[in-house]
This record gives structure tokens, sequence and C-alpha cells, in this order.
């Protein structure tokens, strides 16, 4: 039963345009959203969060919106950067938290 | 400050055997979890403890299991090692009241 679900396995997009990272959740009971960013052989790193009382939040490059109704999250980062190429986990809280299987983003050059 | 610190961070079992592997939460985290990523699967819950009591549970079977003490180290087992519990396994601390994890490096456990 995957409660948070990333469908998109990779993503490329050319450096300088905008990276759309997408999550769908299944439990209307989460109260709060989070992005990861991992590379390889390291822990993720926490990018951005929100709460689901708001619709958006916006932190630099990085704003992550929140689509209650359609149980949809999305995190967009503009301009896109090669530091950016990295596995993106988003992730779900209702007590524990809930991870999807993860996008992996290449920034071509 | 020093980051959440896994150990070891490479280990090799054989089929059969136990693994302990250890966590240390930063300092004043109280609430610690533990994540299995494997390709493919993402990162799925294994537990969480809070004040040395376990708060979450994910769904694995009981061969793995974990404590947490009273200095919020962690600690987590398993036992009768199977091929596919191979994988790296992943510690995160945070602060009470806070939702946003710090995850370790995390330890590779191989299984043989």
């Amino acid at each position: 039963d995957q409660q948070v679900k990333q469908n998109s396995p990779s993503l490329s997009v050319q450096e300088g345009r905008i990276s759309i990272l997408n999550c769908d959740y299944t439990n209307s009971m989460f109260d709060y959203f989070l992005w990861y960013k991992k590379y390889p052989a390291e822990g993720p790193t926490f990018l951005i969060s929100i709460s689901s009382i708001k619709d958006k939040n916006e932190d630099g490059r990085f704003t992550v919106f929140l689509n209650k109704s359609a149980k949809h999250l999305s995190l967009h980062i503009v301009p896109s950067q090669p530091g950016d190429s990295a596995v993106y986990f988003c992730a779900a809280s209702k007590g524990k938290i809930i991870f999807g299987k993860g996008t992996r983003l290449h920034i071509l050059p | 400050k020093a980051g959440v610190t896994q150990t070891p961070r490479y280990l090799i079992k054989t089929r059969g055997q136990q693994v302990t592997l250890s966590c240390s939460p930063i300092s004043g985290h109280r609430s610690v979890s533990w994540y299995q990523q494997t390709p493919g699967q993402g990162l799925q819950f294994l537990f969480e403890y809070f004040s040395e009591t376990q708060r979450n549970k994910g769904n694995f079977p009981g061969r793995f299991s974990g404590r947490q003490f009273s200095n919020s180290r962690s600690e987590m087992n398993v036992s009768t090692l199977e091929l596919g519990d191979s994988a790296l396994y992943l510690c995160a601390s945070r602060p009470t009241g806070d939702y946003g994890y710090t995850f370790g490096s995390g330890t590779r456990l191989t299984v043989v």
C-alpha cells in the first residue's frame, strides 16, 4: 500500500530551465509534507517542507506547491543547476514520515 | 554541531547471521527513526523511537527490532539475515516538535 507516490522514476532538464517534480498521496490525514534530496553514498538532505494548511512555500530557487483537493504536491526548481542532479524524495507525515520511491533528476549542460 | 553518526558504514554478513547497527543522533534530538533503502523501493519506514519508547512501526517482520537508550542513541538489530535484507539502512533524528529529519550517511549491509 503505497501512500506516497512519485510516478516519474527519472527526469532530465536543461540547465537554466525549470525542473518540476511531482508527488501524489492517498492519505488525507497527512498534515505535513517534505522534500529531500539524495546524492549517492550519502543520506537524504532536507530541502523544503509545507504544512497542510498552506498551498505554497518558497525558499530561494525551490518552491513547493500543495493541492489538497487533488492530493498532489510538486517541487519547482528554477533555474536548474548542475548540482541539482540527484534523487529527490517526497515525504508525508502523520506521526511517522512516509517517503515516496524517489525521482532521479538529471540536469543537462 | 555533529550530525547523525551511523556505524559501521559497511557490513558484510552471511545468511542466517544477525547484525546490530548503531546510530548516534544529533545532540538534543530525542526522536530517532530507521529506514531501509533498496533499489526501486525508496525509503521504507522501519520504526521510530522517542525517549526510549517505540512510537511507530513499519511493516517489517519481527526479525527487525530496535531500541533507544537514555542518551537517545539507538540500535537496530536484524536476526536470521536473508539475502533480501541487503540494503542501505538509514537513521534519522529530529528535534521534538519538528518534522525535518536529519539523516546519517547510512550503513550498507550486504548479506551473502
